[in-house]
């Protein structure tokens, strides 16, 4: 079944404890990227990956990092978490090609930073 | 500035009661067109894609049509499955990202 998944789905910590949320695909997709959602605010952009090595910042980069050291994962890193990064995160991936253009999301990762 | 405007923010239907949800778009060169349901908690689910006016898409009990600057979703003889929210999302010819820009969508409820 073609999926992307996130780990952990839930996650409670505190400020300043480094995380890392997973995200993998299995649908061979050069692209990757990562969302947060917050209410009022939507969907926005916080890292893309438009293959292996090569990364770039979306709309709302600050705090956070990303690797893509294989094609198939997009790790998301928060390296000294704070209180206003709590959101619900979401990966996501697509093709290359107008006709796999469609972006599929993973089930969201929902952080609560105390 | 590319911007995507839902409407209207919120809608409550009865059980068979049709209607429609607005998406209007500003972008410099559009790339495609979005539609997504979101269940609460759950990740933004594809349903159509749309490339030029003109265009129409069905499944089920949806119809997805676009013009030069907007697009419907058409909600026929609604279900109370069919609650969630409806979330648009545009890609312009900008760069490599490619970037999608979203609405903040249409929270549907449908009673039975």
């Amino acid at each position: 079944e073609a999926q992307v998944t996130q780990n952990p789905r839930y996650l409670i910590t505190v400020t300043g404890k480094k995380l890392t949320v997973t995200c993998s695909q299995n649908m061979n997709h050069e692209y990757m990227s990562w969302y947060r959602q917050d209410p009022g605010l939507g969907l926005r952009q916080i890292y893309y990956s438009m293959n292996v090595e090569v990364t770039d910042k979306g709309d709302v980069p600050e705090g956070y990092k990303v690797s893509r050291k294989e094609k198939r994962n997009f790790p998301l890193i928060l390296e000294s978490p704070s209180p206003n990064q709590t959101s619900l995160y979401f990966c996501a991936s697509r093709g290359s090609g107008r006709s796999q253009e469609t972006q599929y999301f993973g089930p969201g990762t929902r952080l609560l930073v105390l | 500035e590319d911007q995507v405007t839902q409407s209207p923010e919120a809608l409550r239907l009865q059980e068979g009661e049709s209607s429609s949800l607005n998406c209007s778009y500003t972008v410099s060169g559009l790339r495609g067109l979005f539609w997504y349901r979101q269940d609460p908690g759950k990740g933004p689910e594809f349903l159509f894609t749309l490339y030029s006016a003109g265009e129409e898409k069905e499944k089920e009990r949806l119809k997805a049509t676009l013009t030069k600057k907007e697009s419907f979703l058409h909600i026929t003889a609604p279900k109370p499955e069919d609650s969630a929210t409806y979330l648009c999302a545009v890609q312009a010819y900008a760069g490599n990202n490619r970037k999608l820009i979203w609405g903040l969508g249409t929270s549907l409820a449908v009673n039975p």
